[in-house]
């Protein structure tokens, strides 16, 4: 079965850290784009971050650039996003995703069940 | 940035109903749009990618079309299962943008 679990959530006081890992199972994992979208509590979603297969290649949102490091490591078949400097308009639901990419299209076809992230003193 | 107006915001709507949900670029996309559904806490699913491709597992009854800066979401007859939040999303350039979202209830 093709699946993501998240993990690494929790509540941490503003200007801290924390680090989120999304552990991959049931497909290639190296021959995929993998994405972090979040979603504040009652919002919309937000892309944040972008992955290219072999780690070479990144992309962020401007709110998250400087604070957010998208990684993977695919010998573990784990995607990870270390958040540094945390503000509370980063509290919400982080969903790893895989991104199909082609030349004709874009999109997440696999989403994790997100972790919560609450940035709270 | 590219922005993306989705609308209606919200709508009410009966099981059988035909319902249409439209997202507007500010600028040509090409057809580098995206449809998903998100139930209440559960993740987006995929519905339409390149704007008018079915997902796999996806019912026939959903539908996506346009191009350039148009785009729809179709529901043909609406089941109970379909009352969600819908959300369009595009890709330009290095930008991953969603609209703000659909919330079709009964």
């Amino acid at each position: 079965e093709v699946q993501l679990v998240e993990s690494g959530g929790g509540l941490v006081q503003p200007g801290g850290s924390l680090r989120l890992s999304c552990a991959a199972s049931g497909f290639i994992f190296s021959s995929y784009w993998m994405r972090w979208v979040r979603q504040a509590p009652g919002k919309g979603l937000e892309w944040v971050a972008n992955i290219k297969q072999d780690g070479s290649e990144k992309y962020y949102v401007d709110s998250v650039k400087g604070r957010f490091t998208i990684s993977r490591d695919n010998a573990k078949n784990s995607l990870y996003l270390q958040m540094n400097t945390l503000r509370a308009e980063d509290t919400a639901v982080y969903y790893c995703a895989r991104a199909a990419v082609t030349t004709y299209y874009d999109a997440l076809d696999i989403w994790g069940q997100g972790t919560m992230v609450t940035v709270s003193s | 940035d590219i922005q993306m107006t989705q609308s209606p915001s919200s709508l009410s709507a009966s099981v059988g109903d035909r319902v249409t949900i439209t997202c507007r670029a500010s600028q040509s996309i090409s057809r580098y749009l995206n449809w998903y559904q998100q139930k209440p806490g559960k993740a987006p699913n995929l519905l339409i990618y390149a704007a008018s491709s079915l997902q796999s597992g996806v019912p026939s009854r959903f539908s996506g079309s346009g191009s350039g800066t148009d785009f729809t979401l179709t529901i043909s007859s609406l089941q109970p299962e379909d009352f969600a939040t819908y959300y369009c999303q595009h890709k330009y350039s290095t930008s991953w943008t969603f609209g703000q979202g659909t919330k079709v209830e009964i």
